[in-house]
């Protein structure tokens, strides 16, 4: 079964300071990766996608960057935050079903 | 733009009664529908998904009808317990699209009194 690990579970963080989240996915080997925002109480946009390592693609643009290091590992990260940026982050591993991490709690302040 | 529309934004029922959440679409491209169940502080899990090939797909207390002709859905949760109480959302995906690319609505908030 296909489990997918993210890291940090929280964090808050200063206005212009970096990010980085992190996102493992075990059971699977070459999975599409994803990364969501979803504000609270919102619906989930889709911020990037990979199919494979070393290539990501960005579906919107909101001051963000992601990477896929390896097979089974997707970042996503910023050199500047900016208070928009407050929101719950979650990876989703998968192609025809995407399943979903338990998420990271982003707050900017 | 909005393509995939859900209604009603909020839904209470009581216990033992069907909830009936609707799911409507724009593109008619879009040839698979995963239903995905929200409790707050967590990731969406999985529910249950048809494809477009299908009128109706059932698992246990939850039964996707869907309507093709008219594009939309409709996610039926029988006999309705407390523990259903959270925020369903409705995704849809491309035809052939390799990427995966789900397209989600806005959700609608169950809620279930005992």
């Amino acid at each position: 079964a296909q489990t997918i690990h993210q890291w940090p579970v929280a964090e808050i963080k200063a206005v212009g300071s970096p990010l980085s989240l992190g996102c493992t996915i075990k059971g699977k080997s070459s999975p599409n990766l994803y990364w969501y925002w979803q504000a609270t109480g919102g619906t989930l946009q889709q911020l990037f996608y990979s199919i494979t390592v070393g290539q990501v693609e960005s579906v919107v643009q909101l001051n963000l960057s992601a990477s896929r290091p390896k097979d089974d590992q997707f970042i996503l990260s910023t050199e500047k935050l900016l208070l928009s940026h407050s929101g719950f982050y979650l990876c989703a591993g998968g192609q025809d079903t995407q399943y979903f991490g338990p998420g990271t709690r982003l707050l900017v302040l | 733009q909005q393509q995939v529309r859900q209604s009603p934004q909020s839904l209470t029922v009581w216990e033992g009664e069907t909830a009936i959440l609707n799911c409507s679409y724009e593109n008619s491209a879009f040839d698979y529908f995963p239903w995905y169940q929200q409790f707050p502080g967590e990731g969406p899990a999985l529910l249950i998904a048809i494809r477009s090939v299908s009128d109706k797909k059932e698992d246990g207390r939850f039964t996707i009808f869907f309507n093709k002709r008219e594009k939309k859905l409709s996610l039926h949760i029988t006999d309705s317990q407390p523990g259903d109480s959270a925020t369903y959302f409705c995704a849809a995906r491309l035809t052939g699209a390799n990427t995966g690319k789900l397209t989600f609505g806005h959700g609608t908030i169950l809620r279930v009194h005992p």
